[in-house]
């Protein structure tokens, strides 16, 4: 699976908008981009997913740009309980896709 | 219930002890998997099963770990003789074959201290 490079921590205000940024620049064709997020001491919760065309669902946006070699999660109005390590991951979906987290982005939403 | 249930929540046993960890997946969902998160780390994968065999199991950090899963439900990670080093927040996820692929479906972990 391809190699996802993120910043380490990331700050915004509450009721503004967060834009996690993810660089996969290795990405294959078949890879999907996952976004996960982990509240402390939480499972994993997954958030979102593409390939190539932008989506949105009720928690978060996902752009992925058109060579597919990077992407940004945004949350449109960020709050506290959104604090949480953000993770990016590029995965082959099939069957049995095993993830392999990162060390992912640890967003901060100050009030 | 509703979501994936790991039990014990926390775990204090001393070294060289067995310990078991038990995972009950969302009902329907085939496909479960064992992940490791040591303090202050990233997820490690240990080990996927579907239905009751495990095609993955490369995660495995030794033969001290094994994990079984029966009737394509419950299952039961086991560690044994603990080493400190083998404390860490042992996480359970499940998603079913069939759907997103990559949804995973994680529960809130179980804690293991070896003192």
């Amino acid at each position: 699976d391809a190699k996802t490079t993120q910043p380490p921590s990331m700050d915004c205000a509450e009721g503004r908008a967060a834009n996690l940024p993810c660089n996969h620049s290795t990405i294959s064709g078949n890879e999907y981009v996952y976004w996960y997020r982990q509240i402390h001491s939480q499972g994993p919760q997954y958030i979102i997913h593409g390939l190539k065309n932008n989506e949105t669902n009720e928690m978060a946006s996902l752009i992925i740009t058109e060579d597919r070699k990077s992407s940004t999660l945004i949350l449109p109005h960020a709050t506290l309980r959104d604090t949480a390590v953000y993770y990016c991951i590029v995965v082959v979906e099939t069957s049995g896709s095993r993830l392999t987290f990162g060390e992912g982005t640890q967003l901060t939403v100050n009030p | 219930g509703a979501g994936v249930s790991q039990s014990p929540s926390n775990k204090v046993t001393e070294k060289g002890k067995d310990v078991e960890l038990r995972c009950d997946p969302i009902s329907g969902h085939t496909a479960l998997y064992w992940y490791r998160q040591s303090l202050g780390q990233g997820l490690e994968f240990l080990i996927y099963f579907q239905g009751n065999s495990a095609p993955d199991k490369s995660g495995l950090p030794s033969d001290r770990f094994s994990a079984e899963r029966t009737g394509g439900s419950v299952s039961t990670l086991t560690i044994q003789r603990t080493q400190q080093e083998d404390s860490a927040v042992y996480l359970c996820a499940s998603s079913f074959i069939g759907g997103i692929t990559g949804e995973l479906f994680f529960g809130e972990g179980s804690r293991l201290t070896v003192l």
